[in-house]
């Protein structure tokens, strides 16, 4: 089954510390991978996909398809992207987010 | 452009109560689609609704249910309320198709007491 895997359920950073939220994925076909956001009192919102290959916020993720990984990263956190992470994963266009458990980046000055 | 909209967003239902939640997809969105989010499991896929058909189907069982009318709008019925179904509700709209965003609601807050 697919099964995506976020090992670290809190992060705790200095602000200006460099960032990465590992994400882990079992599939074997080609997914499609996603980190989603949610800033307190916020709903949850797409932070940025892999196809698009673009830095949102600063920030970055990389597909490895032969470690099955997609860490997010950001070289100088700051306190403002405390929030919680959720990486996800579909596996073809039109079937359900398949989301890790989510890991909570605090960013403290 | 409104945002996916849910109602109500807080609930406080009894034990063996049933419950009905609604979702207003962003104006085009035909694919409405639930998960439940909870401290413990995150966020777990429910079900999925286009053109008024369920498309795919979580891991729950059938006391959670769920509809979508013409307009798009769906709603997420759970009977039989148990403890365990304390948790966010929250509706996602997209643009069905290859490399389209979920776009999500703020969630419904459900408390079975």
């Amino acid at each position: 089954a697919q099964r995506v895997t976020q090992p670290e359920k809190l992060l705790s950073v200095f602000k200006g510390a460099p960032v990465e939220l590992k994400c882990n994925y079992s599939y074997s076909g080609s997914p499609e991978l996603f980190w989603y956001v949610q800033y307190s009192r916020q709903r949850l919102q797409l932070l940025l996909r892999h196809i698009s290959r673009e830095s949102i916020k600063g920030f970055t993720a990389d597909l490895n398809k032969g470690e099955t990984s997609f860490h997010l990263k950001k070289p100088f956190a700051q306190e403002e992207d405390s929030a919680m992470y959720y990486c996800a994963l579909r596996t073809q266009a039109g079937t359900a987010l398949i989301f890790g458990k989510g890991t909570t980046l605090s960013v403290s000055s | 452009k409104a945002g996916v909209t849910q109602t109500p967003r807080y609930l406080i239902k009894t034990r063996g109560q049933q419950v009905t939640l609604s979702c207003s997809p962003i104006s085009g969105h035909r694919s409405v689609s639930w998960y439940q989010q909870t401290p413990g499991q995150g966020l777990q896929f429910l079900f999925e609704y286009f053109s008024e058909t369920q498309r795919n189907k979580g891991n729950f069982p059938g006391r959670f249910s769920g509809r979508q009318f013409s307009n798009s709008r769906s709603e997420m019925n759970v009977s039989t309320l148990e403890l365990g179904d304390s948790a966010l509700y929250l509706c996602a709209s997209e643009v069905r198709g290859p490399n389209t965003e979920a776009f999500f609601g703020q969630g419904t807050r459900l408390t079975v007491v």
